[in-house]
């Protein structure tokens, strides 16, 4: 079964540095492109950053220079790395398989995860 | 940055109701759209993606079109489980940007 399986949410104060992971099944994490897309509470969708088969990388301005994207290629897995979190990074996190590399799909993300809550508060 | 602007915010409508929702992007995106379907508490659903492909296993009431600027999701006939949020993205350029969604509720 083709899934993905986020973890690593939780609360973390103002400041302080987070690591999720989204494990996949069913195909491989390396031979695609994988993104991030977040949700404040109550609120709409947020890109928030890519890893091309390649390895080129790419984030939303909201979260350049203290987020970081990779990937375990041995444990099938997608990370983000988040660092100098304040409250408004608090959301639902959810992994996405983008299908950027399928000319005829035109970068439509076809699998989410369940995504993992981040709470950044004191 | 390209803007989504998704018309309209919500809509009430009725089992059996056609619906559409529009979307608009604040500049050319060839056909990089796609739509998603959203329940609370759940993650988003792919339905059409290169604006009116339809994502496999998706029912055949949903269709999308359009192309450049301007595309519309319909619904031909809402059924009791497409009560949802609605989405559409672009993916021509980065960054990847959605509208701001379509809640859709039952009358």
């Amino acid at each position: 079964e083709v899934q993905l399986v986020e973890s690593g949410g939780g609360l973390i104060q103002p400041g302080g540095s987070l690591r999720l992971s989204c494990a996949a099944s069913g195909f491989t994490v390396s031979s695609n492109y994988m993104s991030w897309v977040r949700q404040a509470p109550g609120k709409g969708l947020e890109w928030v950053s890519v890893i091309y088969s390649g390895g080129s990388t790419y984030y939303a301005d909201s979260v350049k220079g203290r987020f970081t994207i990779s990937r375990d290629n041995s444990k099938n897995t997608l990370y983000l790395q988040m660092n100098s979190l304040r409250a408004e990074d608090t959301a639902v996190y959810y992994c996405a398989r983008d299908s950027r590399g399928d000319p005829q799909r035109r970068g439509a993300f076809d699998i989410w995860g369940q995504g993992t809550m981040v709470t950044v508060s004191s | 940055d390209i803007q989504m602007t998704q018309s309209p915010s919500s809509v009430s409508a009725s089992v059996g109701d056609r619906v559409t929702i529009t979307c608009q992007a604040s500049q050319g995106i060839s056909s990089w759209l796609a739509w998603y379907q959203q329940k609370p508490g759940k993650a988003p659903k792919l339905l059409i993606y290169a604006a009116s492909s339809l994502q496999s296993g998706v029912p055949s009431r949903f269709s999308g079109s359009g192309s450049g600027t301007d595309f519309t999701l319909t619904i031909s006939s809402l059924q009791p489980e497409d009560f949802a949020t609605y989405y559409c993205q672009q993916a021509n350029s980065f960054p990847i940007t959605f509208g701001q969604g379509t809640r859709l509720e039952i009358k």
